[in-house]
This record gives structure tokens, sequence and C-alpha cells, in this order.
């Protein structure tokens, strides 16, 4: 059982470059999301999606696109990417609140913008 | 829109002895959840205990127990017999309706031989 999968572990990009941050899970959940981890200032919700073709925003989610055409899949697009951009990335995933509430995590992606 | 606070940045406690970190929250909603998760150096969110905000039974997991003071929103992990690995960065965070997760700023645990 992999849980959250998250990839790339790191990754630099140059100010104006374009990526994907790809996040998958094999437990089922309708629930899926992204933060970005900042010093001093915890994990912000960017995106999250409560379940395929369904996506809503977060607090912070300039600059960042989002899809969910399966249930299993939920990437992050850097549109032109940003040095404010450079942060620490997760993404989660868990049941719908109804059933189990526990958030489930992928390892993270420092992305450093240049 | 839900905030949650903790306001210690860091906090050391010695080997074998207790801890508590300090959590509280601000919301109108009745139902909801609260967490804490434990952040190692390794960068892994890992899951510490949850509490249920209709339970009045505080959760208590091995050597981590909560304190929840539903009428004052405070939501407090108590680290006993605190071991070397339990060093981390610890974040509390709240559940709501709205199914997000919203997250304090963290507390930084070192623990001291």
């Amino acid at each position: 059982n992999a849980g959250v999968t998250q990839t790339p572990k790191f990754q630099v990009l140059k100010t104006g470059q374009s990526m994907t941050l790809q996040c998958a899970q094999d437990m089922n959940h309708e629930y899926m999301s992204w933060y970005r981890q900042d010093p001093g200032m915890g994990l912000r919700l960017i995106h999250y999606s409560v379940g395929a073709g369904i996506t809503d925003q977060g607090e912070v989610p300039n600059g960042y696109n989002v899809s969910r055409s399966t249930t299993e899949d939920f990437p992050l697009r850097l549109l032109s990417a940003a040095p404010s951009q450079t942060s620490v990335y997760f993404c989660a995933s868990s049941y719908s609140r109804v059933t189990r509430a526990e958030a489930f995590f992928g390892q993270g992606t420092r992305l450093t913008v240049v | 829109a839900q905030t949650v606070t903790q306001s210690q940045p860091e906090m050391s406690v010695q080997e074998a002895e207790t801890v508590t970190l300090s959590c509280t929250y601000d919301t109108s909603e009745s139902d909801y959840y609260l967490f804490w998760y434990k952040q190692p150096p390794s960068r892994q969110m890992i899951l510490v205990i949850r509490q249920e905000a209709y339970k009045q039974q505080n959760a208590t997991e091995n050597r981590f127990s909560v304190n929840f003071q539903k009428a004052a929103k405070s939501f407090s992990l108590k680290i006993s017999d605190s071991q070397l690995g339990d060093a981390a960065m610890y974040f509390c965070a709240y559940y709501g309706t709205a199914s997000k997760l919203t997250f304090g700023t963290g507390t930084r645990l070192q623990v001291t031989l």
C-alpha cells in the first residue's frame, strides 16, 4: 500500500518556467489537497478537491492550477514560476469527513525558484 | 474562517520529562476534528493524535494525550516520558465542515539529554 506518492522530491526552476507536481493516492480517498509550507507560517492550503471533477481554491491559490480527472491523481501546476513560490509543497488525501477525517500526506517537494 | 494559534514557537524538554504544547482555535462550528501532527527532520507529516469535538473524553495514544477544552477552544498536547525521537515540529490542525485542514504555525520541540 503506497499511500500518497508525491513527485519530485526536489526541484529547481528558473523564474518564468512552468512545471507540474504530481500526486497520486491508492486509498480511494475522496478528498485531496495541496499545501505549501513556509518558515513561521505553518501549512497553507493552495487548492483542494472533494472528488473527481471538483476543485476549489484554498487560502493561497494565485499562480497555481489544479485538475482532478481521476480519484487517484491531483497534479499541481505552476504556470510561471516566481521566487515567491520557493517553498515545500505537500499533497494530502483523506476520506470524507463523515467516515474518517484523518489526512495522509506525501513526502513533500522542496521547490526552489531562482 | 477558522484560525489555529500556536503561541510557542519553540519548546525544550529534558529526556524522560513531560512537556505540554499549546493550541487554541477559533470557530463557530460545533462539529469538527482536531489533530496534532509531528514533522521530524525527514519532513514527513505524521499524525500523532486526533480528537472529535463531540467526544468529551480526551484522546490518548501511548505517551501522547490531549487536554481538550471545547468551551475555551483549547487543544493542548502532553508528551510524557519524552524521548529523543520526539524532537520535531508539531502542528495543531482544525478540520471542520468545509473539509479543509487549517494548521497552526507550529512548535519546534527540542529534547535534551
